[in-house]
């Protein structure tokens, strides 16, 4: 089936240090990937996306590449700020059947210090 | 233009009530989702609407879990004989088209005692 690990929390950074949070995923063809944020008290947040193989998504400097050959698709940031503490998922959407079903990985919380 | 809402945003019920929460999707949204987020955890599916067509309910942890969206609109999700272990966040999100971006509400976190 389906499915997306994402590597445990919490990641306690100092401001300015450099950013990966791991996600791998297990699914047939190939899927949309995607990083969704949740600031504290804030409802999720679409980060960045990829549809296809070897795409990047970015935005708010952070960016994470669609690996087909390693099944991941990991979160870098080069510089966190204290404003990026919050609760990352990584998340698929089918190739195939359910496309719309969004499948989500456990959750990283990201806590920056400054 | 607005997001989508949800209300309440807390419930606190006791074993055994009938609860119901509303979604207000971001208009002209024609797809409508309901995720169940337990603490701790990725949000997981509970069902999928296409305008009033409820077109996937196979998340739907058990027949006391009801949806509905009968003007293609607004969406209410009802659980009868609440039980401890319904205790969650539930996420409702829209989209313009059912592969288009969901965006997601805020949640209803419900307590149940």
């Amino acid at each position: 089936g389906n499915s997306v690990t994402q590597m445990e929390g919490p990641v306690t950074l100092s401001e300015e240090a450099f950013l990966t949070i791991n996600c791998t995923y297990t699914a047939t063809g190939y899927p949309s990937l995607f990083w969704y944020v949740q600031y504290p008290g804030e409802g999720l947040q679409l980060l960045l996306k990829a549809t296809k193989a070897d795409d990047k998504g970015s935005n708010k400097g952070f960016e994470a590449t669609y690996r087909k050959e390693t099944t991941s698709f990991h979160l870098e940031k080069g510089s966190v700020q204290v404003s990026d503490s919050a609760v990352y998922f990584c998340a698929l959407t089918p190739s195939m059947d359910s496309s719309y079903k969004l499948i989500f990985g456990s959750g990283t919380r990201l806590l920056v210090r400054p | 233009g607005a997001g989508v809402s949800q209300s309440p945003r807390y419930k606190v019920a006791k074993r055994g009530q009938d609860v119901a929460l509303r979604c207000d999707p971001i208009s002209g949204h024609v797809s409508l989702f309901w995720y169940q987020q337990a603490l701790g955890q990725g949000p997981e599916f509970l069902t999928y609407f296409q305008n009033e067509a409820q077109l996937d309910k196979s998340g739907l942890p058990s027949d006391r879990f009801f949806a509905e969206r009968p003007e293609g609109s607004v969406s209410t999700l009802k659980i009868q004989r609440t039980q401890q272990e319904d205790s969650a966040v539930y996420l409702c999100a829209s989209s313009l088209a059912h592969r288009e971006t969901q965006y997601f509400g805020p949640g209803t976190r419900l307590l149940v005692l």
